[in-house]
């Protein structure tokens, strides 16, 4: 069945730290997108991507990046990472843009702790 | 920029009984989707519902059911013969044709026995 994984589940980092998290789908779907979840803000999106070579910055972008080398995969890294990025990640996918069947489908999630 | 607002951050419900959760959005576009994710302890997202902007009839799945009314911009939903596999955080969602999604500060709904 296709899925779609993150890793690691759990991280703790100091910091100041690079951090890469991981997401991998086997939907073979276009579109791919990063949240991050905090208390009382629900889900917000920092990155995204339409394609291979093709990313966009999201509503809260700073100190993230991506970077899109083929259909499967789109790794979320934090630069140095800070305290106010502790946070759970989900990683999500889609099959095309602008599709009337565009639900988004979500990883497991990672708790990243930065301390 | 979309707003989501979801008004009621928890709410409790007896089995078998019927509870409605409220959304709010605001926006300029007039094509658009809306979604209820659920999120159970697991913390694993799943998809109860969605509604395209330019259908007018409701959408239902089973025991959920949506009002949407698009004048007023809310998108509630309705869960009927509430059961305890539904307590979980109910997060609504609004999403641009472009597939950017924004989503709501969620409702923790608990299904008392």
């Amino acid at each position: 069945d296709a899925e779609i994984t993150q890793s690691p589940r759990h991280k703790i980092t100091e910091t100041g730290r690079q951090v890469t998290l991981a997401c991998h789908q086997t939907w073979n779907h276009n579109n791919m997108f990063w949240y991050r979840q905090d208390l009382g803000h629900g889900l917000r999106l920092i990155h995204y991507s339409y394609g291979v070579q093709d990313t966009n910055k999201g509503e809260v972008s700073d100190g993230y990046s991506v970077s899109r080398s083929n259909t499967e995969d789109l790794p979320l890294t934090l630069e140095s990472a800070a305290s106010s990025q502790t946070s759970v990640y989900f990683c999500a996918s889609s099959a095309r843009r602008g599709s009337s069947y565009n639900e988004q489908f979500f990883g497991p999630g990672t708790r990243l702790t930065v301390l | 920029a979309q707003t989501v607002t979801q008004s009621q951050p928890e709410m409790s419900v007896q089995e078998a009984e019927t509870v409605t959760l409220s959304c709010t959005y605001d926006t300029s576009e007039s094509n658009y989707y809306l979604f209820w994710y659920k999120q159970p302890p697991s913390r694993q997202m799943i998809l109860v519902i969605r509604q395209e902007a330019y259908k007018q009839q409701n959408a239902t799945e089973n025991r959920f059911s949506v009002n949407f009314q698009k004048a007023a911009k809310s998108f509630s939903l309705k869960i009927s013969d509430s059961q305890l596999g539904d307590t979980a955080m109910y997060f609504c969602a609004f999403m641009k044709f472009s597939n950017d999604m924004r989503f709501g500060a969620g409702t923790r709904l608990t299904v008392k026995p």
